[in-house]
This record gives C-alpha cells, structure tokens and sequence, in this order.
C-alpha cells in the first residue's frame, strides 16, 4: 500500500507570507499522477494541481506544485485569506488505487 | 463540464443499508470512471472504490470487498454507492468523484456529499 504522508499537519501563517506543503510518499510514484485538493469546511475538494506541477484551469498562479519521485510540495507564494483551508496530496495508481494523504490545515496566524 | 448532484442526507439504524445516488448534471458518465470517497467528521478523504459507467465494471478497495456494491445505470447517466451492515464508524460524507475513462489520475467533478448518519 502507498502511503501519503503530509506535513505539517498544521501551519499558521499571515496573509501575505509563502506556505510550503509537503506530501511524502511511501514509495516511488509517478509525477504524472500526484495531485493536490483544497477543502474549505462544508465544501466539496477543489483540484488544484494535477501532474505534480500543472495547475488545473482557473486556479492563481501564486499556487505552484513540485517534486518527482517520494517527495512534493505544493507553496502558495502569497497568502491570501481565501487560501486558508485544508490541503490534501493525492495518488493514482497504487494499492488501493487511488489515495490521500491526511492532510494540512492552514490556519491564520 | 459534466457537475455530479448527489442524493440528499441519510439517517440510518446500525446494520441496515445506504443506498447515494450521483446524477451527472449537464452532460454523460460515459467518459468517466466515478468514484466513492468519503470523508468521517474531522477526518481525511478516503477512497472505497470506482465504477466505469460505459463498461458497469466496478473496482472496490479491499477495506470495502464485500459491503460495498458500485453501480451505473448509463440510461438516466447516474451512479450509486449501496453500503451494507452500517457501523456507526460509517458516519460520513460521501462524495462521488469522476476520473477520465483513461485513468487521468485526478479527481475533477467532485459530487457536493451526501451525509450519512449512522445511529440508533
């Protein structure tokens, strides 16, 4: 089984500051199939980023995804207050076949 | 883009069944796999299983073979989740989520959720 791990499990930041999210994998996944979701309470998961990297249409550019093989990172460059919300990392292709990491909330400081 | 309208809210006795429906809303399944992710109160996301619509072929996480039955009916475009011998730990969100039919990797529609409670 893949297992996603993601931290820090919490991170208060301002407005305006950069957020690095990381999400760790168990074993080596394929760029291809990492993405990243955001979750604001009583809402349903937005993609964000698809591929590791590419953004999914009508997202900012301040949001950017990275990273290859058991390590990536999604950094929000300037926080806005519409980004504080829960972040999931997400992979495709392994046992079970699709799994989530447990997520990072990013709460205001 | 295809939007999935899922059925409303569920109160259900420990050891009954749950049956969610997830309509597509402007357009067909037919290029979709749909999958069951649901999400206990305060917790992370967690997949259950998918169906291809077109083919009615269903894949099941192992933690759910034999409790969870995935099905489509290509006709009305609508997939549904039937959940067996509820658990208060069933106690969830259930959202339904569609992937390519050539397996992009991402989730995008998502489904708004259907809560499920379990309790007696």
């Amino acid at each position: 089984e893949i297992v996603l791990t993601q931290s820090p499990g919490t991170l208060s930041l301002s407005p305006g500051e950069r957020a690095t999210l990381s999400c760790r994998a168990s074993q080596s996944i394929s760029s291809s199939y990492l993405a990243w979701f955001q979750q604001k309470p009583g809402q349903a998961p937005r993609l964000l980023i698809y591929g590791a990297s590419t953004r999914a249409p009508g997202i900012p550019d301040r949001f950017r995804g990275s990273g290859s093989g058991t390590d990536f990172t999604l950094t929000i460059s300037r926080l806005e207050p519409e980004d504080f919300a829960v972040y999931y990392c997400q992979q495709y292709g392994g046992s079970p076949l699709y799994t989530f990491g447990q997520g990072t909330k990013l709460e205001i400081k | 883009q295809v939007q999935l309208v899922q059925s409303g809210p569920e109160v259900k006795k420990p050891g009954s069944s749950v049956k969610v429906s997830c309509k597509a809303s402007g357009g067909t399944l037919n290029n979709y796999t749909i999958s069951w992710v649901r999400q206990a109160p305060g917790q992370g996301l967690e997949w259950m299983g998918r169906i291809i619509p077109l083919l009615g072929i269903p894949y099941y996480a192992q933690k759910f073979q034999g409790r969870v039955t995935i099905l489509a009916d290509k006709s009305t475009s609508t997939a549904y989740m039937d959940l067996t011998s509820l658990r208060s730990d069933d106690t969830a969100v259930y959202y339904c989520a569609g992937d390519s039919m050539t397996g992009r990797g991402w989730f995008d529609p998502w489904g708004q959720g259907t809560l499920v409670t379990v309790s007696s």
